[in-house]
């Protein structure tokens, strides 16, 4: 059972150059997540999506972009990659987007992007 | 005022000791509570649920008060590979809140 898969894990872009982050999950989970995790700031909640056909902003939404593609897969998209959004990215989804205690969130293993 | 706020550490324990963490949360309409162990430079991953009735699994027990906005998380016999970073994640209408986490250093 793979859960959520997360590819690149590992990433080193220029300043201007683009990317897209791949998330599939295998639980059939309604919600998924994008986070970007800092030292000492926690996660934080780039861009979400409810359900299939929908995203939302998160509360770091500011040059990402998202693509619920299907029920299983939801990408993450830097247009023009900046110093400031090198961190660890991570993937997650949960059954439902209101949380009850049978819809926790599982993590992909994470991408670590480095922008120079 | 942040959602979610835990006293980062580090606690250094020796082994076997008990050791708690706690974890307040702002939203007195928070729904559902976790703690999350994230390993160095991995992902989050759930360690337990956080019940009004308080709850255990082997050596861990959390506890949640609702009036003081608080959760709780002790670990008691500490072993070596409880060494981590502990999550504290609060659920409110639909978004998940973290904690910064706290650290743990289990010593031989």
């Amino acid at each position: 059972n793979a859960g959520v898969t997360q590819t690149p894990k590992f990433q080193v872009l220029k300043t201007g150059q683009s990317m897209t982050l791949q998330c599939a999950q295998d639980m059939n989970h309604n919600s998924m997540y994008w986070y970007r995790q800092d030292p000492g700031m926690g996660l934080r909640l780039i861009y979400y999506s409810a359900s299939e056909g929908t995203t939302d902003k998160g509360e770091v939404p500011n040059g990402y972009n998202v693509s619920r593609l299907n029920k299983r897969e939801f990408s993450l998209r830097l247009e023009s990659a900046a110093p400031s959004q090198t961190s660890v990215y991570f993937c997650a989804s949960s059954r439902e987007q209101f949380g009850s205690y049978n819809s926790p969130l599982h993590f992909g293993n994470g991408t670590r992007l480095t922008v120079t | 005022r942040k959602e979610v706020e835990q006293d980062p550490g580090p606690f250094n324990v020796p082994e076997g000791a008990t050791v708690a963490f706690n974890c307040t949360y702002s939203n007195s309409a928070s729904q559902s509570f976790f703690w999350y162990r994230q390993d160095c430079r991995k992902e989050p991953k759930l360690l337990m649920s956080v019940y009004s009735s308080g709850n255990e699994d082997g050596r861990f027990t959390a506890q949640l008060n609702r009036a003081s906005q608080y959760i709780s998380l002790l670990i008691r016999d500490s072993k070596l590979s409880d060494s981590a970073t502990y999550l504290c994640v609060v659920n409110t209408g639909n978004q998940f809140y973290f904690g910064t986490g706290t650290s743990l250093t289990v010593i031989p």
